[in-house]
């Protein structure tokens, strides 16, 4: 089955960097990637997501990119802030599964 | 964006008894799920919730322990039966939106098994 492995476990910037997020999976049928913001004390709020069809996307400061050879894609978040302070997640499935197999989770500080 | 609403938010529950979480939806919705959250930790499949028939379970977990019913496309409940510290966890609810794979979580309910 699906096994998706994410790295770093911790990230400390300073606001204003950058930070990126890793992920590999091994399911090479895989084609779907979301990923996912959780604040504490709260369900995990969908953020951005990518196809296979497609080799980066951007929304505002948030970006992802994949590289479906390598079987990894990565989360890029520009001139962080204090608020995107959080535990982030990524996730693969496929169409034919929608089953969601989660990463081990990302827990970003960002210090002003 | 739908939005989803869980039922009770936390509890504090007595080992051995049972606790069922309502999961409600704000529009119909065809597939729904039920994830464990483990302190710390990332978010495991329990089953999906089908609706007329029989929750599909993943693996390690099963219905005498974690029976789900779906009476309708909008709510879903799950059952944490006879209950153990180790079921301390957060459990969550997720909808796909339809034919597109993305799926929008719950809030949560924060189980605590003493």
């Amino acid at each position: 089955g699906e096994n998706v492995e994410q790295h770093p476990s911790t990230l400390s910037v300073q606001e204003g960097d950058s930070a990126v997020i890793k992920c590999t999976y091994s399911d090479s049928a895989s084609n779907y990637f979301p990923w996912y913001k959780q604040e504490l004390g709260k369900g995990p709020q969908l953020i951005i997501d990518i196809r296979s069809n497609v080799g980066e996307k951007k929304d505002q400061r948030i970006a992802v990119t994949l590289n479906k050879t390598a079987k990894h894609f990565s989360l890029h978040i520009t001139e962080t802030q204090p608020e995107d302070s959080a535990v982030y997640f990524c996730a693969a499935s496929t169409y034919n599964t929608d089953k969601l197999i989660f990463g081990t989770g990302t827990r970003l500080q960002v210090f002003p | 964006s739908a939005v989803i609403s869980q039922k009770p938010s936390r509890d504090i529950c007595q080992r051995g008894t049972s606790l069922t979480i309502q999961c409600q939806v704000d529009s119909q919705v065809t597939m729904m799920f039920w994830y464990r959250q483990q302190p710390g930790q990332s978010l495991t499949l329990i089953a999906t919730a089908n609706q007329g028939s029989e929750a599909t379970y993943e693996s390690g977990f099963v219905i005498d322990k974690f029976p789900i019913s779906r009476p309708n496309l909008t709510f879903s409940t799950l059952t944490v039966s006879n209950m153990s510290p180790e079921d301390s966890s957060i459990y969550l609810c997720s909808v796909e939106k339809y034919g597109t794979g993305e799926q929008f979580f719950g809030p949560g309910t924060r189980l605590t098994v003493l």
